[in-house]
């Protein structure tokens, strides 16, 4: 069975710094590429990051980009995405999902989704 | 403001069938790339519910059927059910801005 379980999330001061974490199992980790989407409180899904196969290749929304920085550990079946210089306007839920299709080309969905982990920002 | 639209709520009565719209532009859903749909029941994360316009993963019940027409795209659900009350989200690629996008999502009321 896929699993995908995030943590790191919490309650931090704005400016300040935050590394969330999903652990993966039951599929081929380093075959897929994984996707971070957030949702902040009582809003809609918001796409954040996409990461390669490989770890080669990242994208980023326009709204983190230069402040969050994805990453992943294939011999640990793990994806990172790290948060700097957080605002409120980055409190939400941060879910990370596996991806199938062409990451490259922008070609691909959302197959299996984490729980999700929660970031609030706040002083 | 998303860059895909769709109508905040839509209702129906057990049993009926009712449609969710997901309109877009030529540089997204009009530039041929496709359209997934996503539910969220509440409290919990989404799941996927369509891909690839109009498959179904395994274990999604034949109600739920995508199709997509020029740049938009719709998801159908015949004969309603109670427990399909739910949050939905369609999700596309925009070649202008780069980035995967998503629509507002659309509240299923059923009745």
């Amino acid at each position: 069975e896929v699993q995908l379980v995030e943590s790191g999330g919490g309650l931090v001061q704005p400016g300040r710094s935050l590394r969330l974490s999903c652990a993966a199992s039951g599929f081929a980790f380093s075959s897929f590429g994984m996707s971070w989407v957030r949702q902040a409180p009582g809003k809609g899904l918001e796409w954040v990051s996409t990461i390669s196969e490989t770890g080669d290749t990242t994208y980023y929304a326009v709204s983190v980009k230069g402040r969050f920085t994805i990453s992943r550990d294939n011999s640990n079946k793990t994806v990172y995405l790290q948060l700097n210089n957080l605002s409120a306007e980055d409190t939400a839920v941060y879910y990370c999902a596996n991806v199938r299709g062409a990451v490259h080309y922008f070609f691909y969905y959302m197959h299996v989704w984490g729980k999700g982990t929660t970031v609030t920002v706040s002083s | 403001q998303s860059v895909l639209t769709q109508p905040p709520s839509v209702s129906g009565a057990p049993g009926q069938r009712v449609t969710i719209s997901c309109t877009g532009s030529s540089s997204n859903i009009g530039a041929n790339y496709d359209v997934h749909w996503y539910q969220q029941l509440p409290g919990t994360a989404p799941k996927l519910l369509i891909y690839g316009n109009n498959n179904r993963p395994s274990g999604v019940p034949d109600r739920f059927s995508g199709s997509k027409s020029g740049a938009s795209a719709s998801l159908a659900i015949n004969g309603l059910q109670a427990e399909d009350e739910a949050d939905y989200y369609c999700q596309s690629s925009d070649s202008s801005l780069s980035a995967v996008v998503f629509g507002g999502g659309t509240k299923l009321i059923v009745l």
